[in-house]
């Protein structure tokens, strides 16, 4: 079974620039995660998706993070402008399952945000 | 509101070693309990969950993690620890009131053994 997949890997961009991350999750799961991740600290949720709809986007902060799932598949998650606090890991997760069931989530690689 | 802590930034153990990494919570509810692993550029891999029944859960690799309720902690163990074991470690809760199936991870546990 494939796992969930993130492009690009890595990313570096300057101040003020635009960005977006991809993420496909594990076939059949209809929920979606987006965390953030600071070095040294833990993963922090960002928005969760149940199909193409948002369950929670309480800590997005939305002035200049979007995110969407359009057709309950893949996800995008964008940030525009982008500042230098946003240098972190971003990390796609899926689930099977309904939103709030305690089902496992499945984490991708990770995409590495570098803000310069 | 729920939140996790764990206490150590880093449990330094030998190889052959029992191995205990420490977590606590709070919860307003019953809670749904996680740990993953991280390994160096790659995305956290789950290891158990408590969800309810036993209080002793057995996960991947040979780690295994009890929960208990009176002191809040859900401790991750290892009779034996391998150097390949060396890695960052999450400890994460759910509220069983939340709506969502919103994880709050702790700050994480580096394991480092050595041989």
């Amino acid at each position: 079974e494939a796992g969930v997949a993130q492009s690009p890997r890595y990313k570096i961009i300057e101040k003020r620039q635009s960005v977006a991350f991809w993420c496909n999750p594990i076939s059949g799961h209809a929920t979606l995660y987006w965390y953030q991740q600071i070095l040294g600290q833990g993963p922090k949720l960002l928005i969760q998706f149940q199909n193409n709809g948002v369950v929670d986007d309480s800590q997005l902060p939305k002035d200049r993070f979007s995110a969407e799932r359009l057709k309950g598949v893949d996800s995008t998650l964008k940030i525009q402008p982008a500042k230098l606090e946003d240098s972190a890991v971003y990390l796609c997760a899926s689930s099977s399952g309904g939103a709030g069931a305690p089902h496992t989530q499945y984490f991708g690689p990770g995409t590495r945000l570098t803000v310069l | 509101a729920q939140s996790v802590a764990q206490p150590e930034d880093q449990v330094n153990v030998a190889e052959g070693n029992p191995l205990t990494v420490k977590c606590t919570y709070s919860v307003s509810g019953n809670p749904y309990l996680f740990w993953y692993v991280q390994y160096p550029n790659r995305g956290l891999q789950f290891l158990l969950k408590y969800i309810t029944g036993d209080n002793l859960v057995k996960g991947s690799y040979g780690f295994e993690a009890e929960f208990n309720k009176s002191q809040t902690s859900f401790h991750l163990k290892k009779p034996s620890a391998l150097v390949s074991d060396s890695a960052l470690y999450f400890c994460a809760v759910r509220d069983l009131r939340s709506a969502g199936n919103m994880l709050t991870f702790g700050g994480g546990t580096r394991l480092m053994v050595k041989p």
